[in-house]
């Protein structure tokens, strides 16, 4: 069965370092998502990305973060400058655009971590 | 604006016992809802999502949702519990103006033998 990766799985960075997290959707899925989980808290919504650009985006998505799809396959989220409150868990999600009603696929995640 | 909220944010129950996880949410618009669930250092997997079709909707590993617009809710069950259970449980729910999924704050849900 199609499955979104991520890579990494981990990964540690020093405060004001630039962090890129990748993703895969799945192959013939067009709207991409990052949500974030801060430990213990909620999982909460970044951004959203449909035909080559942003289409929705939270407060938190600020200028310290981007969003690209770099090729046919990647779905990366770029976090310019990190700070410590960024440690947290980074789901990347595909769906098809047959509508909203349609499931979000969720990656395994990557667990980022700032010093 | 839409919410969710998940009462319980641990729940206990024996093997064999009713499972009743709780989600009640706002939406100013008629939503669609569902429900993932988490296992250990793993990602969200849909268990089940209600689109406006049957009320009651049946996803994997014999849980099962009941959408009732009178109350807000869409409470998730399964009528007997098993150990591969424990996880987390996440309500969330996407109305029909936005394009994001919005998160309830996570049920644990802890399976004693």
């Amino acid at each position: 069965e199609p499955e979104v990766t991520q890579t990494p799985s981990h990964q540690v960075t020093q405060m004001g370092q630039e962090v890129i997290l990748r993703c895969v959707p799945i192959s013939n899925h067009l709207y991409f998502y990052w949500y974030r989980q801060i430990l213990g808290q909620k999982v909460e919504f970044l951004v959203s990305f449909y035909n080559n650009e942003i289409s929705e985006k939270s407060e938190i998505f600020d200028d310290q973060f981007s969003v690209e799809r770099p090729d046919g396959s990647n779905f990366t989220l770029k976090i310019r400058s990190t700070k410590l409150e960024d440690s947290a868990m980074y789901f990347c999600a595909s769906r098809t655009d047959r509508g909203l009603q349609e499931t979000q696929y969720f990656g395994p995640g990557t667990r980022l971590l700032v010093l | 604006a839409q919410s969710v909220t998940q009462l319980g944010s641990h729940v206990s129950v024996s093997e064999g016992a009713l499972v009743l996880l709780r989600c009640n949410y706002s939406s100013s618009v008629p939503p669609y809802l569902f429900w993932y669930v988490q296992y250990p250092n793993q990602g969200l997997q849909l268990l089940l999502k209600y689109t406006s079709a049957a009320t009651l909707v049946k996803g994997i590993n014999g849980f099962e949702a009941e959408f009732k617009k009178s109350e807000t809710s869409f409470h998730l069950t399964k009528p007997s519990a098993h150990m591969s259970d424990a996880a987390e449980y996440f309500c969330a729910v996407s109305d029909r103006a936005g394009n994001m999924l919005t998160f309830g704050g996570g049920t644990r849900l802890m399976v004693k033998p």
